[in-house]
């Protein structure tokens, strides 16, 4: 069976321009978050999603980001305009909905470069 | 607010026990979880704790005590794949269910 997996693992941008991170969860996967790590931090929780609605965004750090999920399968977290405080390691994790110990399964991440 | 502490760094030999400890400060409780991180590589799960107690899965056990808010990760029989990024991180009641992370020991084991 396919892990969650990110599209692209790295992405190196001015600032000002736009980028947009592609999270495909593990399939039948209702629960999926976005997570983030800026060098040097811990990875901090961004917002979640049950299918295609959002129940929590409040990790998001601005109105520069967005995030969708469209039909319930993969998400989209779109940054623009990027700024240089965006760069680092964008997590995107899955996992089923309804089970408490249920663990979150983790994609590789997309690193993100902003100069 | 949410807090949680490990070490930054841990250096161990090949074949010994590593205990890597995390403590916390949260409002709220509902389960501990320790992830391995290898260098550019997703997170994986290791283990989750709710009760206090002991969980043991092969060479890697997770104990919990809730009223310390305390929980190690212990590591036998070392091997040098070991050598990664060890992830405390806590579930926090009430929350949709998003983890808070500790910001990780790293793990490096000597041959």
């Amino acid at each position: 069976e396919a892990g969650v997996t990110q599209f692209p693992s790295h992405s190196v941008i001015e600032k000002g321009q736009t980028v947009t991170l592609r999270c495909d969860p593990i399939s039948g996967h209702d629960n999926l978050y976005w997570y983030r790590r800026v060098m040097g931090k811990e990875i901090k929780f961004l917002l979640h999603f049950v299918k295609e609605s959002k129940q929590d965004e409040s990790g998001m750090p601005n109105n520069r980001f967005l995030a969708e999920r469209t039909g319930g399968t993969y998400s989209t977290l779109k940054v623009q305009p990027a700024e240089l405080e965006d760069s680092g390691v964008y997590f995107c994790a899955s996992s089923l909905i309804g089970t408490g110990g249920s663990e979150q399964f983790f994609g590789p991440g997309t690193r993100l470069t902003v100069l | 607010g949410q807090n949680i502490d490990q070490p930054t760094e841990m250096t161990a030999t090949e074949g010994a026990i590593v205990q890597i400890n995390c403590t916390y400060q949260t409002s709220g409780f509902n389960g501990l979880f320790w992830y391995q991180q290898h260098a550019g590589e997703a997170p994986t799960f290791l283990s989750y704790n709710v009760l206090d107690g002991l969980e043991e899965k092969g060479r890697f056990s997770s104990f919990l005590s809730r009223s310390k808010g305390y929980s190690y990760l212990l590591l036998k029989e070392l091997q040098m794949k070991d050598s990664a990024s060890y992830l405390c991180a806590v579930r926090v009641a009430g929350s949709a269910r998003q983890l808070t992370f500790g910001s990780g020991t790293q793990l490096t084991v000597l041959p």
